[in-house]
């Protein structure tokens, strides 16, 4: 079954509207989680590294002040996209690792945000 | 810089057939390599993965991977593909030890025609 799980899976606001996206690693704790974006037929992107206790680290190019990532649980990571806009518009996805390091990610289902 | 390299955008295949997709990568040291599928809308589905030791790995759906150090690269295969196995698929890569952010290649659209 999930082992990390995102909610809402899916949301649809008015533009200008905040946003909170939840990840959480449901029987294992995670110091350190992933936030990745997905334009439609593309890619997924990693917009920032959540770190449990600590400042999220962002990727160059993404709005520290756009998208606010906050873990404040070893079990819990938050993405808030704050005043959202139609370009904001797109497929997140988080991701953890349980400890050992050496095992592959596990990835959430995901949370598709449409801007109106 | 960290890359994950897969040339075909879009593959189709008619059912039962063969199918490989390409999947190069590009790391100062051997990474950790995956593979994901994607069904539309969907998350993220890993098939398999590498970290080390025999390089010909077998995953779910009768698919696996070998990865070739000589030629970088770390390609998937399955020997007879079913309709259902049509959707997007992502190799990836991670730098060995773990914990690490996850490099994505761009993807490659599997079409299955009967």
């Amino acid at each position: 079954g999930a082992v990390v799980s995102q909610h809402p899976s899916w949301v649809i606001c008015k533009s200008g509207t905040s946003v909170k996206i939840e990840c959480r690693s449901l029987d294992f704790q995670a110091t350190t989680m992933f936030w990745y974006r997905q334009f439609p037929k593309q890619s997924l992107m990693l917009m920032a590294t959540s770190n449990e206790g600590s400042k999220a680290t962002y990727e160059q190019g993404v709005e520290k002040d756009k998208f606010l990532i906050n873990h404040a649980s070893l079990t819990l990571s938050t993405l808030t996209v704050t005043s959202a806009h139609p370009e904001d518009s797109s497929f997140y996805i988080c991701s953890a690792s349980r400890a050992p390091g050496n095992q592959p990610q596990h990835f959430g289902d995901g949370t598709r945000l449409s801007i109106l | 810089a960290q890359s994950v390299t897969q040339p075909d955008i879009h593959i189709t295949v008619s059912e039962g057939a063969s199918l490989e997709l390409r999947c190069n990568y590009s790391y100062g040291a051997t990474p950790y390599l995956f593979w994901y599928v994607q069904s539309p809308g969907q998350g993220l589905q890993l098939l398999l993965k590498y970290f080390s030791g025999d390089t010909l790995v077998q995953g779910i759906k009768g698919f696996e991977a070998e990865f070739k150090r000589s030629q970088s690269s770390f390609n998937l295969r399955k020997p007879s593909v079913h309709w259902s196995d049509a959707a997007e698929y992502f190799c990836a890569g991670e730098n060995s030890g773990g914990y690490q952010k996850v490099t994505f290649g761009i993807g490659t659209k599997l079409q299955v025609i009967p």
